[in-house]
């Protein structure tokens, strides 16, 4: 069974906090993870995928296969990254399977 | 052009009537999908065409059916729709080979 658990619904932090959105995985074969991420009123983007191994808006993610985790990190959080962050897993050709998603509120 | 268009953006319907949802891209893209994503639930795949063919479906009731014409059009027929269907939903496209997906806006349904 491939399931994607985000086990925080809302993660609340003051900006320049450091900021940790979880991600647990369940696959039985070589995972790919994503990080998409929503800000309001928009649509749904690609933030970032853990093949890529790159940072985007300071935003990075690293796949962690013996704890089966692709948490999302940044060391100093901004305001303009409120927004509803969901992970997802490739499970099977071109099907994507997201968690239930985390939002986060950045406050002043 | 890297944007998915949907049409309309809002649609509410009766349980007789019979609609249509529309996606458009010009990326290139070759693979295209819809999403069903309920009120504060993440996004469901529902179907997705590859080289305009469709390839995967995910039990999804008769009355929602798909359509690919080309490869830069998707389409979802619904008819005789329940309340329950009432929701979000996703268009999104990609080259088959590679799932980092553009998704549109959305339409937003009700069904009455």
């Amino acid at each position: 069974a491939q399931r994607v658990t985000q086990p925080e619904k809302l993660l609340s932090v003051f900006k320049g906090a450091p900021v940790e959105l979880k991600c647990n995985y369940s696959y039985s074969g070589s995972p790919e993870l994503f990080w998409y991420v929503q800000y309001s009123r928009q649509r749904l983007q690609l933030l970032l995928r853990h093949i890529s191994r790159e940072s985007i808006k300071g935003f990075t993610a690293d796949l962690n296969k013996g704890e089966t985790s692709f948490h999302l990190k940044k060391p100093f959080a901004q305001e303009e990254d409120s927004a509803m962050y969901y992970c997802a897993l490739r499970g099977g050709f071109q099907k994507l399977v997201f968690g239930t998603g985390t939002r986060l509120l950045v406050s002043p | 052009d890297t944007e998915v268009t949907q049409t309309p953006k809002h649609l509410v319907m009766g349980m007789t009537n019979k609609k249509s949802l529309k996606c458009e891209q010009h990326m290139g893209h070759r693979a295209m999908y819809w999403y069903k994503q309920k009120a504060k639930k993440p996004p469901e795949l529902m179907f997705v065409y590859s080289y305009e063919k469709l390839s995967i479906n995910e039990s999804v009731p008769s009355r929602f059916s798909p359509e690919c014409p080309n490869s830069s059009l998707l389409n979802l027929h619904l008819h005789a729709l329940q309340p329950e269907d009432s929701a979000l939903y996703l268009c999104a496209s990609s080259q088959p080979w590679n799932t980092e997906a553009f998704f549109g806006q959305g339409t937003r349904l009700t069904v009455v």
